[in-house]
């Protein structure tokens, strides 16, 4: 089954604890992104990459980093946590940027609390 | 970029049409417009797609007017079951997208 699949789902930690949030995708999926989302806010997206090796900043980057080394695993990286990066956050993916008519693909979520 | 602003939120009663209208800022001239339905604790589900005038599939009809400032989401017949979060959004060039804050849908019996 064509998937986009994060773990855990949900995670408490404490301020300070370094941690990631993994994502894969099964379909060969040249773009994946991260996002947060938080009431009121909608979706904001903190990284995404185009492919392998090539990643690059959202709207929320900081606090956060990402890597590429495989086309179907990006993992996100919290090296400090806070607590204002408790929040809802979903994996995306997509066949390809380029293509203009490639919708994206979530995964169910990973619920973060940082106490 | 293209920003999209939708309403917050919308009610409708079943059987009921629905059309949510999102306003695309900026958007640009190869972008396509992205419509996703989210339900709780769930991530969001692609709904359909277009570039301009109508489409159609077995969900739900798009609308774009020819200057593609905006786009208006069409659910026939609504259920229960469409209670959701929709959201549009502007497939951005430059590989960054934009959602916005979506609008929230309660269908009452």
């Amino acid at each position: 089954e064509a998937q986009v699949t994060q773990n855990p789902r949900y995670l408490i930690t404490v301020t300070g604890k370094k941690l990631t949030v993994t994502c894969s995708q099964n379909m060969n999926h040249e773009y994946m992104s991260w996002y947060r989302q938080d009431p009121g806010l909608g979706l904001r997206q903190i990284y995404y990459s185009m492919n392998v090796e090539v990643t690059d900043k959202g709207d929320v980057p900081e606090g956060y980093k990402v890597s590429r080394k495989e086309k179907r695993n990006f993992p996100l990286i919290l090296e400090s946590p806070s607590p204002n990066q408790t929040s809802l956050y979903f994996c995306a993916s997509s066949l390809s940027p380029e293509s203009r008519n490639s919708p994206l693909h979530f995964g169910n979520g990973t619920r973060l609390t940082v106490t | 970029l293209a920003k999209t602003t939708q309403p917050i939120s919308m009610d409708s009663y079943e059987g009921q049409e629905v059309n949510i209208t999102c306003s695309h800022n900026n958007i640009a001239t190869n972008d396509y417009i992205t419509w996703y339905q989210q339900f709780p604790s769930q991530g969001p589900r692609f709904i359909i797609q277009g570039y301009k005038t109508k489409v159609t599939n077995e969900v739900a009809s798009l609308f774009i007017p020819a200057d593609r400032k905006s786009s208006t989401l069409s659910l026939p017949r609504v259920s229960l079951s469409d209670t959701a979060v929709y959201y549009c959004l502007g497939y951005t060039g430059g590989f960054k997208t934009i959602f916005g804050a979506g609008t929230r849908l309660f269908v009452k019996a």
